[in-house]
């Protein structure tokens, strides 16, 4: 089955620095996305970004499809974006999530 | 939009003892609604996939019989733990989709069984 691998494993920030996350693929895929789960474990959807770029206030994230990868940048980041931020992506016809195993993010004061 | 609830949140309960979980969609209707379990510093690992009407597809080594899925309505779906022991102690979670294969995620529930 595909893989999906993301880097860093951990990354330890001061309010305010920018951050680029980013998850590699091994095959095509028709979804992919980007979650970040809160210390209370809820998984909040960031991005839906099978290509192309998007943004969201501070957080952007662009998927190079035919490259195989996404990147995710968070910039100006505050404590409260610590947490542990995943990639997934489906593939084919289904609608199975294949998950990567996360960046975990602490952002200090 | 697009908000998955679960209920409960945690729930302690006896070995041997079953335990029911809901997931619902609370804005939209699910075509699909998905399972999870996530261990302890780990990632998501997919348990079973169920639509509307139908029987739930299960994982490669997940036990039918032992985690029982319904899925009522297009904004319900249940997880039963049935026999519960120590070691299904875990976080589950469950997530919906509707037409589009964005997945929304419920806010988990925390299962601890002495």
């Amino acid at each position: 089955g595909i893989q999906v691998e993301q880097s860093p494993p951990d990354l330890i920030l001061q309010e305010g620095a920018n951050s680029t996350l980013r998850c590699n693929f091994s095959d095509s895929v028709n979804n992919l996305q980007w979650f970040h789960q809160n210390p209370w474990g809820q998984l909040i959807n960031l991005f839906y970004i099978p290509s192309g770029t998007k943004q969201n206030g501070r957080l952007s994230a662009t998927t190079v499809a035919t490259e195989r990868y996404s990147l995710l940048y968070i910039s100006s980041s505050q404590t409260t974006d610590s947490g542990v931020y995943f990639c997934a992506v489906t593939q084919g016809g289904s609608e199975k999530l294949v998950f990567g195993k996360g960046t975990k993010l602490t952002v200090n004061p | 939009g697009a908000v998955v609830s679960q209920h409960p949140s945690w729930v302690i309960c006896k070995s041997g003892t079953s335990v029911k979980i809901e997931c619902r969609s609370l804005d939209f209707q699910a075509t699909t609604m998905f399972w999870y379990r996530q261990f302890p510093k780990q990632s998501l690992m997919l348990m079973a996939t169920s639509n509307e009407g139908s029987k739930a597809t299960y994982e490669q080594g997940v036990e039918k019989d032992k985690f029982l899925i319904n899925h009522a309505s297009l904004t319900l779906s249940t997880l039963t733990v049935t026999s519960a022991h120590p070691e299904d102690s875990s976080f589950y979670i469950c997530s919906a989709s509707a037409s589009t294969y964005e997945q929304y995620f419920g806010p988990g529930t925390r299962l601890t069984v002495t």
